[in-house]
């Protein structure tokens, strides 16, 4: 079983729609990822949270809007999307800091997804 | 800078034949590698890992990889393939960033087919 929750697993939404996604980790991690996952392509990350602090901004569009309000919780606004952006959106967490001395080995633990369709 | 080839696309086995899945890396410096699995419409699930200890990695079903610093290889194996490996498999290695964050480089996948 996961440790890292998505929800809604799947979201239809229009263009004109606001939704969001929602990811819960309770494993202690302080990292935290969103990806995003087109068909037969493996994950491209977007953004990442350090210690609910945005770290990383892979040039997403502004129509993307992420939020960390706690350790335990990342979320994905959506708004005025396209049919483009319909795809497998992934969130996963990991253990933070330096390999050597730490804990954390380098993988990420993923969520099961979001299934988004934007029509 | 980092990389990784998935040599195969797609491979496909009979069940009960054995499994390989190939991958080659690029690293400056000694790198965590992992093989995840994705079955469809799934999120990603840890197959094995490697951290510099044991070159040969045992995962979960019956899953294994062997890290070959020589050939810059971390293949993928299983002596008997069973329909539930039926899934895409992603060979990724992986840095920890001077901000403490985990940055994965992916291959491109491969589709494993298990036919009865």
């Amino acid at each position: 079983d996961t440790e890292v929750t998505q929800t809604p697993k799947h979201l239809v939404m229009g263009m004109t729609n606001k939704k969001s996604l929602k990811c819960e980790q309770h494993m202690g991690h302080r990292a935290m990822y969103w990806y995003k996952q087109k068909a037969k392509k493996p994950p491209e990350l977007m953004f990442v949270y350090s210690y609910e602090k945005l770290s990383i901004n892979e040039s997403v569009p502004s129509r993307f809007s992420p939020e960390c309000p706690n350790s335990s919780l990342l979320n994905l606004h959506l708004h005025a999307l396209q049919p483009e952006d319909s795809a497998l959106y992934l969130c996963a967490s990991s253990r933070f800091g330096q390999s050597s001395g730490g804990q954390n080995t380098g993988e990420l633990f993923f969520g099961e997804g979001s299934r988004l369709t934007v029509l | 800078a980092q990389s990784v080839t998935q040599l195969d696309s797609h491979v496909s086995v009979s069940e009960g034949t054995p499994v390989l899945l190939r991958c080659n890396y690029s690293s400056s410096y000694s790198p965590s590698l992992f093989w995840y699995v994705q079955h469809p419409n799934k999120g990603l699930q840890l197959l094995l890992k490697y951290t510099s200890a044991a070159t040969l990695v045992k995962g979960i079903n019956g899953f294994e990889a062997e890290f070959k610093k020589s050939e810059t290889s971390f293949h993928l194996t299983k002596p008997s393939a069973h329909m539930s490996d039926a899934a895409e498999y992603f060979c990724v290695v992986s840095a920890v960033f001077s901000g403490g964050y985990n940055k994965l480089i992916f291959g491109a996948g491969t589709r494993l087919a298990v036919h009865p």
